[in-house]
This record gives structure tokens, C-alpha cells and sequence, in this order.
């Protein structure tokens, strides 16, 4: 069965400080699709990015950056140079070929960037 | 990505009463999908809405209580019913524009508060 653990529930920040958000994810499969989401708090659920589980690049997206480690299970977020509209939960999820389009969530991290 | 609009954005309702959630998506999708996020907590799947079709449920999810309804490729309804306290969650419609296990997007959620 999939699982995704975000062991850290809740990370405060300092406003220009790097963070890293850490995804596990446990599966079978050996063919899955890995997702973050942010949820800032208004509520909706803004799409950050998608890796399958055949490419292992690390992907840079302005300050945005993902660690994707098959070794590991791992598939880690690093914000450089937090802002405070970084504030917000951050969802990692993962599906898996077998499992169709059903999404697995993690718990979720709850990132505070203060001033 | 999806333009995704949600009816009603919040409401609060009383106990033993229902409540129906419209999802409208400004372009044909392949995939609609309905997630409760349950307070502080992660989202969970509660169903695949089938065009034409009965929904596909999810473990712990019953027609009974939550029928959906899905009679276009731009359009889907949830409906809550015989609600309790326990149901008070944010809903969310998500979409898959392409095919299965493609990116999902997300409506800005319905916000329930049952007294």
C-alpha cells in the first residue's frame, strides 16, 4: 500500500532563511508520480510540481527546489531565501500506476516565515 | 492547468440536512475527483466522479451519504447528506485534464460548518 510520512508537522522560519520540507514515501510499485501542493490560508491547493518515478533530475523553479532520491524514498522541498507569502501547508503527494489516479497525501508541514 | 469554481465557497448548515457542492471547470476534462479535508488534517479521496456513470467510492465512503453526480465533462456535483458535526470540512473537486495520473488541480474548496 502507499504511504507518504512528512515527519515535520510544523517549521518556523526566519524571513530570507532556507527550508527544507521532507517527504518519505513508501511503495510498490515501481512505476509512480510524486507531488507538491501548497495551501496557503485561503484554503485552495496550488500545484508546485510532478516527477515520475523514472527521473531523478533535480528540478529548480526560481526559489523552489526538489531532491528526488529513489534510494532513500525521499523527495525533499527547499525554499531559498524564504518570503513570508511562503506561509502556508505544504503537501507532498505520491499515486501509483496500479493504483490509477488515486492520490495519497502526506500529513502535511505547516511552514510559518516570519519578518 | 484548470480555471475550477466551487459553490458554495462556505455555508453553514444544521443537522439532518444536506447540502449540494457544485464543481465547474471552464474546459473538458478526462477526470473529476471529490477530497474532504477534515479539520488540520490532510486530504483524503473520497470518490471518482464518473461521467455517466455511478461514482467509483472509495473505503469508507458510501453512495448513501455522499451521491455524486458528474452528467457533462465540465461539470460535477457532491452532495452531503443527513449531516453531522463530523462532516464540518473543507470539500474539494479536483481535476485531470489528459489521462489518468496526470497533474490534479485543484478548486478553491467548500468550506462546512454543520451545527
Amino acid at each position: 500500500a502507499q504511504k507518504v510520512t512528512q515527519a515535520q508537522t510544523e517549521i518556523s522560519v526566519v524571513e530570507k532563511e532556507d527550508v527544507t520540507l521532507d517527504c518519505v514515501y513508501e511503495t510498490r510499485d515501481t512505476t509512480y508520480y510524486l507531488f507538491w501542493y501548497k495551501q496557503p490560508p485561503s484554503g485552495e491547493l496550488v500545484f508546485l510540481i510532478r516527477r515520475n518515478s523514472f527521473d531523478e533530475q533535480n528540478e529548480i523553479s526560481g526559489r523552489y527546489s526538489w531532491n528526488f532520491q529513489k534510494s532513500t524514498s525521499s523527495f525533499n522541498f527547499t525554499i531559498t531565501a524564504s518570503q513570508v507569502v511562503d506561509s502556508a501547508v505544504y503537501f507532498c503527494a505520491l499515486s501509483e500506476e496500479t493504483s490509477g489516479s488515486r492520490l495519497t497525501f502526506g500529513e502535511g508541514t505547516q511552514l510559518t516565515v516570519n519578518p | 492547468s484548470a480555471v475550477i469554481s466551487q459553490k458554495p465557497s462556505r455555508d453553514i448548515c444544521q443537522r439532518g440536512t444536506s447540502l449540494t457542492i457544485q464543481c465547474q471547470v471552464d474546459s473538458q476534462v478526462t477526470m473529476m475527483f471529490w477530497y474532504r479535508q477534515q479539520p488540520g488534517q490532510s486530504l483524503t479521496l473520497i470518490a471518482t466522479a464518473n461521467q455517466g456513470s455511478e461514482a467509483t467510492y472509495e473505503s469508507g465512503f458510501v453512495i448513501d451519504k455522499f451521491p455524486i453526480s458528474r452528467p457533462n465533462l465540465t461539470f460535477s456535483t457532491l452532495t452531503v447528506s443527513n449531516m453531522s458535526p463530523e462532516d464540518s470540512s473543507i470539500y474539494l473537486c479536483s481535476v485531470e485534464k489528459l489521462r489518468s495520473q496526470d497533474t490534479q488541480y485543484f478548486g478553491p474548496g467548500t468550506r462546512l460548518t454543520v451545527l
